[in-house]
């Protein structure tokens, strides 16, 4: 069955440190997303992307924030100088019908020092 | 505000013991109500979409309905491995419009 894959699954950094996380979604899929959760908090909604641009994004979502298909693959979620507050479960997701049925991947485990 | 609710918030049952989770909603033009489950330390897994009140999913022990105001997730004669969070998350008909979930139920089933 095929599933959305995200690397690496922990990540660890120093604050005011810029972090990559990386996602590869399902194939056929045309619409991609990043949601974290917090630690026994809700799952919170980041951003939304098709067509090679941000649909839809969060008050979350500011300048410290950025994602990128630098290929047909890969879906990337960067944060540019890291705060205490941004350590979270760090979920991508993708679905081939607009915010219907999403596939999430296993995540990553954001720890911001 | 558009809010989604869950309650309980942590349910235990006995192995067999049938039990419902509900899901309240606040949206203004729902367009789709969506269940999931997620296992600690794991992104959510996809359950059932509900569209329309009156409307009923059902998978295996699992048996979801919607209402104008709320859903129901049914869980009949559950097992231990049925034991997970079970989130609820709603769509409004707006487009590009983002997902909102609720914060959960916490299921445990006792052998």
């Amino acid at each position: 069955e095929p599933e959305v894959t995200q690397t690496p699954s922990h990540q660890v950094t120093q604050m005011g440190q810029e972090v990559i996380l990386r996602c590869v979604p399902i194939s056929n899929h045309l619409y991609f997303y990043w949601y974290r959760q917090i630690l026994g908090q809700k799952v919170e909604f980041l951003v939304s992307f098709y067509n090679n641009e941000i649909s839809e994004k969060s008050e979350i979502f500011d300048d410290q924030f950025s994602v990128e298909r630098p290929d047909g693959s890969n879906f990337t979620l960067k944060i540019r100088s890291t705060k205490l507050e941004d350590s979270a479960m760090y979920f991508c997701a993708s679905s081939d019908l607009y915010s219907e049925k999403l596939f999430f991947g296993s995540g990553t485990q954001l720890s911001v020092l | 505000e558009d809010q989604v609710t869950q309650s309980p918030e942590a349910l235990r049952l006995q192995e067999g013991e049938s039990s419902s989770l509900n899901c309240s909603y606040t949206v203004s033009g729902l367009r789709g109500l969506f269940w999931y489950r997620q296992d600690p330390g794991k992104g959510p897994e996809f359950l059932f979409t509900l569209y329309s009140a009156g409307e009923e999913k059902e998978k295996e022990r699992l048996k979801a309905t919607l209402t104008k105001k709320e859903s129901f997730l049914h869980i009949t004669a559950p097992k231990p491995e049925d034991s997970a969070t079970y989130l609820c998350a709603v769509l409004r008909g707006a487009s590009y419009d983002k997902v909102i979930f609720g914060p959960g139920t916490s299921l445990s089933v006792i052998p």
